[in-house]
Order: structure tokens, then C-alpha cells, then sequence
């Protein structure tokens, strides 16, 4: 089976400094990786995805994902942080579950705390 | 992108009664829809498949009798939790990828917070 790890629980940055949430994923195949984003009792957001061709995606809000195979990471980036990208990110692998579907397994999240 | 919607955003039942959560992607068809259960400060876990017109696939661990599922449409599919207890409170989410492929990203409903007292 297909999963992806976040090792961090909480990332906290300063408003304006960079900002990187790790992911690191474990596939078969080809993988197709994704980002989520949630904000607090909401459903989640997708930001980016990677298929195939470039390693760095770029996504809604700023964001962009580096595809790094030979360390199998999926790392979400983006250059100036801002108070509103707090929120639980979600790092994601899409897998064939049977019957012509496909279903997404998730990693168990990072809450991204931006200070001002 | 695609919407999802969901309804109701919230509900606080009694135990033993039945709840049912409404699922619709509101600009495009979904042939496949998915629900998951999130508990606080965690991840997403996927209870079950929905299937438009046969049955819906769940995952190990996931009472198919507890929580019934129905795709009535390619729009619409519902999640009926029945005989609901204290412990089936959580946050319930639905969602809908726009096509099969493996590259198409899910779209995901707002989310429903159900409380059983």
C-alpha cells in the first residue's frame, strides 16, 4: 500500500520568513501527489498536485511543491509567509483502489502557525 | 475549481436517533464519491466508496449497517448515520474527483460537525 509521512506535527514561522512543510511518500509506482489545505471546521482545499514533468509545481496561494524522487519527498514551500496561511496541511498520494477508481490516502497533518 | 456541498453544516441529535448527511458536487457529475470521518487534530480516514447506481465499497473497520450509504444520482449521495451514539460524534466530509483518472484532483464538501448526545 501507498502512504505519505509528515514528521512534523506544527510548524511555526514568522509572518514574511519562508516557509517549508515536509512530506515524504512511499509508492509502487508512478506517483501522483497532492496538497491539501483546511482551515478550522472546514472541508479541505486542494493547492497543487504533482503528476508528472516539472519537479517544482506551483499552486494556489503562493504556494509550490518540490518533487524530489531520490529522497521521495514531496516538500510544500512558499517564500513569504503569511498570518492567513495558518491552517492543517495535508500531504497526499492518490492510489488505484479497484473497479476504475481512484482514492486518496492522506498524511496525518501539520498545522502551520505563521506569527506576526 | 468544482464545488462540493454538504447540508447539514452542523447537527446535535439524541442517541438513537438516525442522521443523514446530503453530498452534492454542484457543477459536475460524480460517478464516485467518498466520505471520511476526521476526529480533532487528526487526519482524514476513509470510511467508505459511494458508487452511483450499485453499492458503496467500506473500508475494514467500518460498519456497513451503522453507517448507510446511498448514491441516488451523479450528483448526489447520502450518508445516514443510524442508531447514532456518542461516539460516532465527529466531522464527516464528503468528496468528489472530477473524472477517474489518477491526476484528477478530489474536491471536498465543507464538512459536517454532528454531536450525539
Amino acid at each position: 500500500a501507498q502512504s505519505v509521512a509528515q514528521p512534523e506535527d506544527q510548524v511555526n514561522v514568522a509572518e514574511g520568513n519562508p516557509l517549508t512543510v515536509k512530506c515524504t511518500y512511499s509508492v509502487s509506482g508512478n506517483p501522483y501527489l497532492f496538497w491539501y489545505v483546511q482551515y478550522p471546521n472546514r472541508g479541505l482545499q486542494f493547492l497543487l498536485k504533482y503528476i508528472t514533468g516539472d519537479n517544482l509545481v506551483k499552486g494556489s496561494y503562493g504556494f509550490e511543491a518540490e518533487f524530489n524522487k531520490s529522497q521521495t519527498s514531496f516538500h510544500l514551500k512558499k517564500p513569504s509567509a503569511l498570518v492567513s496561511d495558518s491552517a492543517l496541511y495535508f500531504c497526499a498520494v492518490k492510489e488505484y483502489s479497484g473497479a476504475g477508481s481512484y482514492q486518496l490516502t492522506f498524511g496525518k497533518g501539520t498545522k502551520l502557525s505563521v506569527i506576526p | 475549481g468544482a464545488v462540493v456541498s454538504q447540508h447539514p453544516s452542523r447537527v446535535i441529535c439524541k442517541s438513537g436517533t438516525s442522521v443523514k448527511i446530503e453530498c452534492r458536487s454542484l457543477d459536475f457529475q460524480a460517478t464516485t464519491m467518498f466520505w471520511y470521518r476526521q476526529f480533532p487534530k487528526q487526519s482524514l480516514m476513509l470510511m467508505a466508496t459511494s458508487n452511483e447506481g450499485s453499492k458503496a465499497t467500506y473500508e475494514q473497520g467500518v460498519e456497513k449497517d451503522k453507517f448507510l450509504i446511498n448514491h441516488a444520482s451523479l450528483t448526489l449521495s447520502t450518508l445516514t448515520v443510524t442508531s447514532a451514539h456518542p461516539e460516532d460524534s465527529s466531522f464527516y466530509i464528503c468528496s468528489a474527483p472530477q473524472g477517474l483518472t489518477s491526476y484528477n484532483e478530489q474536491f471536498f464538501g465543507p464538512g459536517t460537525r454532528l454531536t450525539v448526545l
